[in-house]
């Protein structure tokens, strides 16, 4: 069974910072990976999409990585700002069903 | 372009009571489904559907029904709610491909009491 991880649960930076957070999954057999934001009370925001082939995607201040082998994604956030303040969700599309499967999240405050 | 568009926004129920939560998509996205996020347990799939007709289970999907009978629709049904389906609702839809990405509903809070 798919099991996907976030780490660390919650993250406080003050503004400016560079900042990594961490997805690792425990079947690599994966169509692609996604990343989302979710602010309160509010619905998911798609912020960027890695297929399978892909080693990492690029918006902006973003960057993800994926690295199917090693079951792990990251998502790199350059220069943090105060807007930057949400709960970022990772999510894989396994490959047998095409369902998504989410992490519990991490929860990020930039401080200014 | 609406995108996936849920009602309500907001739901207070008694126990037993039934309703349906609406989820509508005009980007004809063949795959649609449900989640429920609930504090600790992330997002949970409860049903999801990969084309019209066509509809299945997922994680959680004890007290919820389904049904596709459009593209652009995806009802969730709660046939007689219980205060353990207190939680926020989310649908999501994509293209039946795996290299595009899904797009998510503003959500529905439902209360049951």
């Amino acid at each position: 069974k798919q099991e996907v991880t976030q780490i660390p649960a919650a993250l406080s930076v003050p503004e400016g910072e560079n900042l990594v957070l961490n997805c690792s999954f425990t079947d690599s057999a994966i169509y692609n990976l996604q990343w989302f934001r979710q602010d309160p009370g509010k619905g998911l925001t798609s912020l960027l999409l890695i297929q399978s082939s892909q080693r990492e995607q690029t918006s902006g201040r973003l960057n993800a990585s994926l690295d199917k082998s090693s079951g792990r994604s990251t998502l790199y956030i350059a220069a943090s700002q105060p807007g930057d303040s949400a709960t970022y969700l990772c999510a894989v599309i396994a490959s047998n069903t095409g369902k998504l499967i989410f992490g519990q999240g991490t929860t990020l405050q930039v401080k200014p | 372009n609406a995108g996936v568009t849920q009602t309500p926004k907001f739901q207070v129920l008694k126990t037993g009571q039934s309703m349906t939560l609406q989820c509508a998509q005009d980007m004809n996205h063949e795959y649609m489904s449900w989640y429920r996020q609930d504090p600790g347990m992330g997002l949970r799939l409860i049903h999801y559907s990969v084309g019209a007709g066509i509809t299945d289970q997922g994680e959680v999907p004890n007290g919820y029904n389904v049904s596709r009978s459009t593209t652009e629709d995806f009802p969730l049904r709660l046939l007689s709610a219980a205060p353990s389906q207190t939680s926020v609702y989310f649908c999501a839809s994509s293209y039946w491909s795996a290299n595009t990405e899904a797009f998510f509903g503003q959500g529905t809070r439902l209360t049951v009491v």
